[in-house]
């Protein structure tokens, strides 16, 4: 079965500092998606980024970028020159992209703290 | 404006009372979830349903019930049999071209559950 860990429960930065948020996942599926999903203090789920896992280039949304490893598995996400309004609790999630699979897979999230 | 609808946003029920939770899209899409967040958690899938009048079982789905009878709307009954009922509720959809995912999950607002 797919899983997707965060292994960070909890992050914090400087405001404008850079932080990184670590994923990783499992799976035997060759062709995927991975995304990252912002929560703010409101819980509405945001889309932050998306990767598609045949693209070799990282994609790249303003500050937020990820760095994916499709060898090891890892999809972790950077967020450049932090501000206040990045503080929330951060979700990977993954999805195959085998015909018949609906299910999204969310890790259990990394709450960032962004100070002053 | 295309979106996802989740009513109310804060709930409260008295122990041994069902609940129904509603979720209405307008997006078009194929695919619905429901899914509980506690925390520490993250998300658990509860069902989801890739067509009218289909749905499915996921990870925590005891204790809850689900209808898909219009492509628009999810409901959820939160049954008296779920032990543990007070939780933030998340609804979302998604499109699939062909049985393949074409997009993120979109997320409604959430229900907030308090059962006394």
């Amino acid at each position: 079965a797919q899983t997707v860990t965060q292994s960070q429960p909890e992050m914090s930065v400087q405001e404008a500092e850079t932080v990184t948020l670590s994923c990783t996942y499992d799976t035997s599926e060759s062709d995927y998606y991975l995304f990252w999903y912002k929560q703010p203090p409101s819980r509405q789920m945001i889309l932050v980024i998306r990767q598609e896992a045949y693209k070799q280039q990282n994609a790249t949304e303003n500050r937020f970028s990820v760095n994916f490893q499709k060898a090891a598995k890892s999809f972790s996400l950077k967020i450049s020159d932090s501000q206040l309004g990045d503080a929330a609790m951060y979700f990977c999630a993954y999805i195959s992209s085998r015909t018949g699979t609906y299910k999204y897979i969310f890790g259990t999230g990394t709450r960032l703290k962004v100070l002053a | 404006d295309g979106g996802i609808t989740q009513s109310p946003k804060y709930l409260f029920r008295k122990e041994g009372q069902n609940v129904t939770l509603s979720c209405e899209q307008n997006l078009n899409h194929d695919a619905m979830y429901w899914y509980r967040q506690d925390p520490g958690q993250g998300l658990r899938l509860i069902y989801y349903s890739q067509i009218v009048n289909d749905f499915q079982k996921g990870d925590i789905a005891e204790g809850y019930s689900v209808s898909r009878e219009k492509k628009e709307s999810f409901p959820l009954t939160v049954t008296s049999a779920q032990k543990n009922p007070t939780a933030f509720y998340l609804c979302a959809s998604s499109l699939f071209e062909g049985g393949q995912p074409n997009t993120e999950a979109f997320f409604g607002q959430g229900t907030r559950l308090t059962v006394v």
